[in-house]
Protein backbone atom coordinates (compact mmCIF):
# COMPACT_ATOMS: atom_id res chain seq x y z
CA UNK A 1 0.00 0.00 0.00
CA UNK A 2 2.36 3.01 -1.24
CA UNK A 3 -0.18 6.03 0.41
CA UNK A 4 1.15 9.27 -1.31
CA UNK A 5 4.31 8.98 -3.62
CA UNK A 6 6.64 12.23 -3.91
CA UNK A 7 9.18 12.75 -5.77
CA UNK A 8 12.20 13.76 -5.64
CA UNK A 9 13.05 13.20 -2.11
CA UNK A 10 16.24 15.50 -2.60
CA UNK A 11 16.84 18.45 -4.97
CA UNK A 12 19.67 21.45 -5.40
CA UNK A 13 18.70 23.87 -7.65
CA UNK A 14 20.64 26.92 -8.78
CA UNK A 15 18.22 30.45 -8.34
CA UNK A 16 16.19 31.17 -11.20
CA UNK A 17 15.72 27.46 -12.09
CA UNK A 18 12.36 25.89 -12.27
CA UNK A 19 11.42 22.54 -11.35
CA UNK A 20 8.34 20.50 -10.41
CA UNK A 21 7.63 18.49 -7.73
CA UNK A 22 5.18 15.35 -8.04
CA UNK A 23 2.48 13.66 -5.65
CA UNK A 24 0.67 10.77 -6.25
CA UNK A 25 -2.05 8.70 -4.37
CA UNK A 26 -3.31 5.93 -4.32
CA UNK A 27 -6.17 6.17 -1.68
CA UNK A 28 -9.11 7.70 -4.31
CA UNK A 29 -9.13 10.75 -2.17
CA UNK A 30 -10.67 13.55 -3.24
CA UNK A 31 -8.46 16.21 -1.67
CA UNK A 32 -4.86 16.97 -1.93
CA UNK A 33 -2.54 19.82 -0.33
CA UNK A 34 1.23 20.96 -0.36
CA UNK A 35 3.13 21.83 2.61
CA UNK A 36 6.61 23.51 3.31
CA UNK A 37 8.18 23.13 6.43
CA UNK A 38 11.13 25.27 8.13
CA UNK A 39 12.50 25.48 11.15
CA UNK A 40 10.75 26.75 14.11
CA UNK A 41 7.78 27.29 11.81
CA UNK A 42 5.84 24.13 11.58
CA UNK A 43 4.09 23.61 8.46
CA UNK A 44 2.28 25.80 5.95
CA UNK A 45 0.42 25.45 3.26
CA UNK A 46 1.49 26.67 0.00
CA UNK A 47 -1.77 25.37 -2.36
CA UNK A 48 -4.79 22.70 -1.90
CA UNK A 49 -7.08 21.04 -4.34
CA UNK A 50 -10.02 20.23 -2.66
CA UNK A 51 -11.13 18.08 -5.49
CA UNK A 52 -10.44 17.10 -9.36
CA UNK A 53 -10.36 20.15 -11.25
CA UNK A 54 -10.21 22.71 -8.09
CA UNK A 55 -7.08 24.41 -6.78
CA UNK A 56 -7.01 27.02 -4.12
CA UNK A 57 -4.00 29.72 -2.69
CA UNK A 58 -3.18 28.51 1.19
CA UNK A 59 -1.19 30.28 3.47
CA UNK A 60 2.25 31.15 0.86
CA UNK A 61 1.26 30.60 -2.62
CA UNK A 62 3.55 33.12 -3.89
CA UNK A 63 6.44 31.96 -6.06
CA UNK A 64 4.84 28.58 -6.62
CA UNK A 65 1.94 26.99 -9.18
CA UNK A 66 -0.23 24.14 -8.81
CA UNK A 67 -1.81 21.70 -11.24
CA UNK A 68 -4.51 18.39 -10.38
CA UNK A 69 -3.55 16.80 -13.31
CA UNK A 70 -6.05 13.95 -11.91
CA UNK A 71 -7.68 12.77 -9.19
CA UNK A 72 -4.24 10.85 -8.12
CA UNK A 73 -1.91 13.28 -8.91
CA UNK A 74 -0.51 16.84 -7.68
CA UNK A 75 2.39 18.62 -8.87
CA UNK A 76 3.85 21.62 -7.22
CA UNK A 77 5.98 24.13 -9.81
CA UNK A 78 8.73 26.04 -8.80
CA UNK A 79 8.97 28.92 -12.19
CA UNK A 80 11.90 30.35 -10.71
CA UNK A 81 13.36 29.34 -7.96
CA UNK A 82 15.06 31.95 -4.81
CA UNK A 83 16.85 30.40 -1.69
CA UNK A 84 14.06 31.37 0.32
CA UNK A 85 11.96 28.21 -1.06
CA UNK A 86 15.10 26.41 0.39
CA UNK A 87 12.60 23.97 2.71
CA UNK A 88 11.07 20.72 2.79
CA UNK A 89 7.68 20.06 1.00
CA UNK A 90 5.39 17.57 1.93
CA UNK A 91 1.98 16.51 0.22
CA UNK A 92 -0.84 15.26 1.70
CA UNK A 93 -4.20 13.98 0.81
CA UNK A 94 -7.00 13.28 2.79
CA UNK A 95 -10.34 11.54 1.52
CA UNK A 96 -12.99 13.86 2.61
CA UNK A 97 -13.53 16.73 4.60
CA UNK A 98 -15.71 17.41 7.74
CA UNK A 99 -15.92 14.10 8.71
CA UNK A 100 -14.62 12.45 12.36
CA UNK A 101 -10.99 11.37 12.67
CA UNK A 102 -10.72 12.81 8.91
CA UNK A 103 -6.64 11.63 8.87
CA UNK A 104 -4.56 13.75 6.26
CA UNK A 105 -1.84 11.15 4.96
CA UNK A 106 1.54 12.55 4.21
CA UNK A 107 4.34 11.48 1.33
CA UNK A 108 8.00 11.28 2.71
CA UNK A 109 8.86 14.81 1.87
CA UNK A 110 10.73 17.00 -0.57
CA UNK A 111 14.10 18.36 0.46
CA UNK A 112 14.53 21.36 -1.60
CA UNK A 113 17.95 23.41 -1.46
CA UNK A 114 18.09 26.42 -3.73
CA UNK A 115 21.80 27.93 -4.06
CA UNK B 1 -5.43 34.48 11.15
CA UNK B 2 -5.20 31.69 13.84
CA UNK B 3 -1.86 30.97 15.35
CA UNK B 4 -0.71 27.82 17.26
CA UNK B 5 2.20 27.85 20.09
CA UNK B 6 3.31 24.94 21.00
CA UNK B 7 5.53 24.39 24.09
CA UNK B 8 8.36 23.05 24.83
CA UNK B 9 9.96 23.65 21.52
CA UNK B 10 12.18 20.59 22.82
CA UNK B 11 12.27 18.26 24.99
CA UNK B 12 14.83 15.69 26.46
CA UNK B 13 13.51 12.74 29.12
CA UNK B 14 15.27 9.87 30.03
CA UNK B 15 13.64 6.47 28.96
CA UNK B 16 10.49 5.87 31.35
CA UNK B 17 9.67 8.96 32.10
CA UNK B 18 6.13 10.62 31.31
CA UNK B 19 6.14 14.00 29.61
CA UNK B 20 3.07 16.45 28.49
CA UNK B 21 3.56 18.54 24.65
CA UNK B 22 0.95 21.10 24.97
CA UNK B 23 -0.53 23.02 22.23
CA UNK B 24 -2.00 26.41 22.45
CA UNK B 25 -4.49 28.32 20.06
CA UNK B 26 -5.00 32.12 19.47
CA UNK B 27 -8.73 31.08 18.65
CA UNK B 28 -11.09 28.68 19.28
CA UNK B 29 -10.16 25.03 17.24
CA UNK B 30 -12.81 23.40 15.60
CA UNK B 31 -10.78 20.22 14.90
CA UNK B 32 -7.41 19.23 16.14
CA UNK B 33 -4.96 16.87 15.03
CA UNK B 34 -1.71 15.83 16.54
CA UNK B 35 1.04 14.23 14.09
CA UNK B 36 4.67 12.32 14.89
CA UNK B 37 7.32 13.02 12.54
CA UNK B 38 10.89 11.30 12.19
CA UNK B 39 13.45 13.19 11.10
CA UNK B 40 13.70 12.93 7.27
CA UNK B 41 10.33 11.18 7.07
CA UNK B 42 6.62 12.01 6.61
CA UNK B 43 3.86 12.60 9.39
CA UNK B 44 2.38 10.44 10.81
CA UNK B 45 -1.56 10.66 12.37
CA UNK B 46 -1.61 10.19 15.84
CA UNK B 47 -4.88 11.38 16.82
CA UNK B 48 -7.69 14.33 16.21
CA UNK B 49 -9.96 15.82 18.46
CA UNK B 50 -13.29 17.50 17.56
CA UNK B 51 -15.10 18.18 21.22
CA UNK B 52 -14.44 20.33 24.06
CA UNK B 53 -13.02 18.19 27.39
CA UNK B 54 -12.39 15.03 24.38
CA UNK B 55 -9.50 12.89 25.42
CA UNK B 56 -8.13 10.06 23.16
CA UNK B 57 -5.70 7.24 23.51
CA UNK B 58 -3.36 5.17 21.37
CA UNK B 59 -0.86 3.22 23.53
CA UNK B 60 0.49 5.13 25.75
CA UNK B 61 -0.21 8.33 24.51
CA UNK B 62 -3.36 10.33 25.40
CA UNK B 63 -4.21 13.44 24.01
CA UNK B 64 -6.49 16.06 25.60
CA UNK B 65 -8.34 18.83 24.47
CA UNK B 66 -9.62 21.43 26.50
CA UNK B 67 -13.25 22.43 27.66
CA UNK B 68 -13.00 25.93 26.01
CA UNK B 69 -11.17 23.78 22.86
CA UNK B 70 -8.31 26.74 22.25
CA UNK B 71 -5.71 24.41 24.52
CA UNK B 72 -4.62 20.25 23.84
CA UNK B 73 -2.18 18.39 25.62
CA UNK B 74 -0.44 15.43 24.25
CA UNK B 75 1.04 12.83 27.21
CA UNK B 76 3.27 10.17 27.32
CA UNK B 77 3.37 7.83 29.69
CA UNK B 78 6.93 6.02 30.49
CA UNK B 79 8.37 7.23 27.23
CA UNK B 80 10.47 4.90 24.99
CA UNK B 81 12.98 5.91 22.37
CA UNK B 82 10.38 5.18 19.02
CA UNK B 83 8.81 8.25 21.00
CA UNK B 84 11.52 9.91 19.93
CA UNK B 85 10.51 12.66 17.20
CA UNK B 86 8.58 16.23 16.01
CA UNK B 87 5.41 16.50 17.61
CA UNK B 88 3.09 18.80 15.69
CA UNK B 89 -0.25 19.78 16.14
CA UNK B 90 -2.39 21.08 13.84
CA UNK B 91 -5.99 22.94 13.93
CA UNK B 92 -8.84 23.05 11.05
CA UNK B 93 -9.07 27.28 10.32
CA UNK B 94 -13.21 27.91 11.93
CA UNK B 95 -13.89 29.67 8.77
CA UNK B 96 -16.01 27.12 6.95
CA UNK B 97 -15.26 27.11 3.31
CA UNK B 98 -15.02 23.81 0.77
CA UNK B 99 -12.22 23.37 2.93
CA UNK B 100 -11.28 23.91 6.36
CA UNK B 101 -7.48 24.31 6.17
CA UNK B 102 -5.56 22.99 8.22
CA UNK B 103 -2.48 25.19 9.83
CA UNK B 104 0.12 23.33 11.66
CA UNK B 105 1.88 24.86 15.19
CA UNK B 106 6.13 24.83 15.16
CA UNK B 107 6.71 21.78 16.45
CA UNK B 108 7.82 20.02 19.66
CA UNK B 109 10.90 17.87 19.32
CA UNK B 110 11.34 14.84 21.73
CA UNK B 111 14.23 13.12 22.47
CA UNK B 112 14.39 10.03 24.98
CA UNK B 113 17.46 8.47 26.37
CA UNK B 114 18.18 5.21 26.97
Amino acid sequence: NAGVTQTPKFQVLKTGQSMTLQCAQDMNHNSMYWYRQDPGMGLRLIYYSASEGTTDKGEVPNGYNVSRLNKREFSLRLESAAPSQTSVYFCASSETLRQENTEAFFGQGTRLTVV
Amino acid sequence: SQELEQSPQSLIVQEGKNLTINCTSSKTLYGLYWYKQKYGEGLIFLMMLQKGGEEKSHEKITAKLDEKKQQSSLHITASQPSHAGIYLCGAETPIKTSYDKVIFGPGTSLSVIP
